[in-house]
C-alpha cells in the first residue's frame, strides 16, 4: 500500500498566521491527493482534490499544491473556525485507498 | 441538495456482526466506507467503484465486511462480521466524486458509532 505521512502532527497557530502543512507519498502519485478538514465530533469535510482544486464552498484561504511524492495544504490566513485535524488522502491506487495520520492545528 | 443519512449507534459482543445504512438523496449512489477509532485517523474500507462497477474492499477486511447497494431506495449497507474489541469506531459513508485526477470523497454520512463490547 502507498503511505501517506503529514507533518507535522501537530501544530499552534494564532489567528492570522499562515499555516502549511506536509503531506509526503511513500511513492509517487501524481496529482491523485486530496485534503479535508475534520472538526471534533464531525465527519470529515473535502477542501482540495487532484492536489489543488479548491472543492465548491470552501474558502479561497485554503490551496493545493504538489505532484509526485510531495505536497502542501496552505491556508494563508487562519481563522477561528480553522482549528481542526486536517487529513491527505491519496487515490492513486483505487484498490487501497490510504490516509495521512492527520494534522491537528490548536490555538496558540 | 445533497443529504447522507446513516443509521444509529450500534452495540455488539464479541463475535457478532453488525450492518450499518446510509441513505443518500441529490446524489448518485456509489458509497464508500471510512471508519475512524476512538482518538485515531481514517481508515478506508471499501466501496463502488463507479468506473468498473465493482466493489473494492481494503485488505484488512477482506472476508469479513460486505457492501451492498438498494437502488430503489438510494440506501448502501456495509455489514462487518466476526466484530472484535478493536472494530469500535465512528463508521462514516461518503459518496464519491470523479476527476481527472483521480476520485475524492464528497459528502459524508453524521457516521454511525459501533461499540464492541462483552
Amino acid at each position: 500500500d502507498i503511505q501517506m505521512t503529514q507533518s507535522p502532527s501537530s501544530l499552534s497557530a494564532s489567528v492570522g498566521d499562515r499555516v502549511t502543512i506536509t503531506c509526503r507519498a511513500s511513492q509517487s502519485i501524481s496529482s491523485y491527493l486530496n485534503w479535508y478538514q475534520q472538526k471534533p465530533g464531525q465527519a470529515p469535510k473535502l477542501l482540495i482534490y487532484a492536489a489543488s482544486s479548491l472543492q465548491s464552498g470552501v474558502p479561497s484561504r485554503f490551496s493545493g499544491s504538489g505532484s509526485g511524492t510531495d505536497f502542501t495544504l496552505t491556508i494563508s490566513s487562519l481563522q477561528p473556525e480553522d482549528f481542526a485535524t486536517y487529513y491527505c488522502q491519496q487515490s492513486y491506487s483505487p484498490l487501497a485507498l490510504t490516509f495521512g495520520g492527520g494534522t491537528k492545528v490548536e490555538i496558540k | 441538495q445533497v443529504q447522507v443519512v446513516q443509521s444509529g449507534a450500534e452495540v455488539k459482543k464479541p463475535g457478532a456482526s453488525v450492518k450499518v445504512s446510509c441513505k443518500v438523496s441529490g446524489y448518485e449512489l456509489s458509497m464508500h466506507w471510512v471508519r475512524q477509532a476512538p482518538g485515531k485517523g481514517l481508515e478506508w474500507m471499501g466501496g463502488f467503484d463507479p468506473e468498473d462497477g465493482k466493489t473494492l474492499y481494503a485488505q484488512n477486511f477482506q472476508g469479513r465486511v460486505t457492501m451492498t447497494e438498494d437502488a430503489s431506495t438510494y440506501t448502501s449497507y456495509m455489514e462487518l462480521s466476526s466484530l472484535r474489541s478493536e472494530d469500535t469506531a465512528v463508521y462514516y459513508c461518503t459518496t464519491v466524486g470523479i476527476a481527472v485526477a483521480g476520485n475524492y470523497f464528497d459528502y459524508w454520512g453524521q457516521g454511525t458509532l459501533v461499540t464492541v463490547s462483552s
